[in-house]
């Protein structure tokens, strides 16, 4: 079956810093998600994008985050000035339409600390 | 604001009992999905649903409209069984689901 694939696995950065996390959605996917998890906490929604611009997105989404997709096959992350509080696993998925009703891929997860 | 609401949180079975997780929300939604997050984090999509039942090998998902409630059936448990099983709602004239707390399955052998 088709993966999502992201990277890297884990990522240790010191408060402050920027960072970018990578996702290569399925291929044929035409829509794109961040979702992160705080540990021992539910997974909560951040963003979607379509067509090269943001369709919806979160409260948690705000001025610090940003996404991009700067090719045609890699969607990336940016957290700008990490917080503690953003220590998480964040989560990218794909799916191939957009009814609500659409099945999600989801990759593996980058577990994000921030020291 | 969609609430939604699972149960049992964390549920322990023996090896071949019948499991039933449910789960209750409280918009109008569009679909439903059930998702399987392993140990290690990875998140599967089991089902999704947005009316009767469906059924993929010892899985069955069920989704009552009207009353706002789905139930994930696990046949025949198995030790690899083990996992948080999450529900998440799309609410209506979204196509975002929202997730809930899930319910964290330990089947013993």
């Amino acid at each position: 079956e088709p993966e999502v694939t992201q990277t890297p696995s884990h990522q240790v950065t010191q408060m402050g810093q920027e960072v970018i996390l990578r996702c290569v959605p399925i291929s044929n996917h035409l829509y794109f998600y961040w979702y992160r998890q705080i540990l021992g906490q539910k997974v909560e929604f951040l963003v979607s994008f379509y067509n090269n611009e943001i369709s919806e997105k979160s409260e948690i989404f705000d001025d610090q985050f940003s996404v991009e997709r700067p090719d045609g096959s890699n969607f990336t992350l940016k957290i700008r000035s990490t917080k503690l509080e953003d220590s998480a696993m964040y989560f990218c998925a794909s799916s191939e339409g957009v009814t609500g009703g659409e099945k999600l891929f989801f990759g593996s997860g980058t577990q994000l600390s921030v020291l | 604001k969609n609430e939604v609401e699972q149960s049992p949180q964390n549920l322990t079975a023996q090896e071949g009992e019948f499991i039933t997780i449910n789960c209750s929300y409280s918009v109008g939604i569009s679909a439903l999905h059930w998702l399987q997050q392993h140990p290690g984090g990875g998140i599967v999509s089991l089902f999704m649903l947005s009316s009767g039942k469906k059924k993929h090998g010892r899985l069955i998902a069920t989704i009552n409209i009207q009353e706002k409630h789905s139930s994930l059936h696990i046949t025949a448990s198995h030790p690899r069984d083990s996992a948080v099983y999450i529900c998440a709602p799309v609410p209506g004239g979204s196509y975002i689901p929202t997730f809930g707390r899930g319910t964290s399955l330990i089947v013993h052998p």
